[in-house]
């Protein structure tokens, strides 16, 4: 099926690094989400984003609907051992269909 | 409880065996989804309730997957003469309308053997 392109693919980062991933679709979206999943354990929403141009933070976390509507960026400061995991990003496009496509995940290891 | 659940967590079977995978959504939440996790890979979607209705079965890879919502609230996938290539993470998700927020449930993680 399809999946969205995210890059990196994986990271292994020093505590207290900042990290920045992105995710790009041929397609517009007019919706885009990014979650967190840990191993054994299904994705939780970290921030969800509804208009081309909008930047939300949560807490550490900060993510940008791209002003073309075909990407989003997530940028965390200051990363902790616990932000370890697999980023994925969803984006829902306009054709009229409310399934969610989903990226290919970042896997993130952060160094103590 | 408060989270969207899912039974069972695991699941082994046979090739060729039927199973039946339950989510309970959110309470209140009229949408439904349903999605395949294959490992090192993301949630590829497989199937979207609003209410009872199927509004978009177009992830279903083939006809021995089936997913039912007969009241609006649990639903059932069922997967017919299992294949190992059927091995994955069936997760489940809800959300209070078509478009907005989902949020998932923990999975069933399915085995054929």
């Amino acid at each position: 099926g399809q999946q969205l392109n995210q890059s990196p693919q994986s990271m292994f980062i020093q505590e207290g690094e900042d990290v920045s991933m992105n995710c790009t679709s041929s397609s517009i979206f007019n919706t885009w989400l990014w979650y967190k999943q840990d191993p054994g354990e299904g994705p939780v929403l970290l921030i969800a984003l509804y208009k081309a141009g909008e930047l939300t933070s949560n807490g550490r976390l900060t993510a940008q609907f791209g002003i073309t509507r075909k990407d989003s960026f997530l940028n965390i400061s200051a990363s902790i051992p616990s932000d370890v995991g697999i980023y994925f990003c969803a984006g829902h496009s306009t054709s009229g269909t409310y399934k969610y496509i989903f990226g290919t995940g970042t896997r993130l290891k952060v160094l103590a | 409880g408060a989270g969207v659940s899912q039974t069972p967590s695991n699941k082994v079977t046979e090739k060729g065996k039927y199973v039946e995978l339950r989510c309970d959504p959110i309470s209140g939440h009229t949408a439904l989804y349903w999605y395949r996790q294959s490992l090192g890979q993301g949630p590829e979607f497989l199937i979207y309730f609003q209410g009872t209705g199927a509004a978009d079965d177009s992830g279903l890879p083939n006809d021995r997957f089936f997913a039912v919502r007969p009241e609006g609230s649990v639903s059932t996938l069922k997967i017919q003469r299992t294949e190992r290539g059927d091995s994955a993470v069936y997760l489940c998700a809800s959300s209070t309308g078509a478009g907005e927020t989902q949020y998932f449930g923990p999975g069933t993680r399915l085995l054929v053997l």
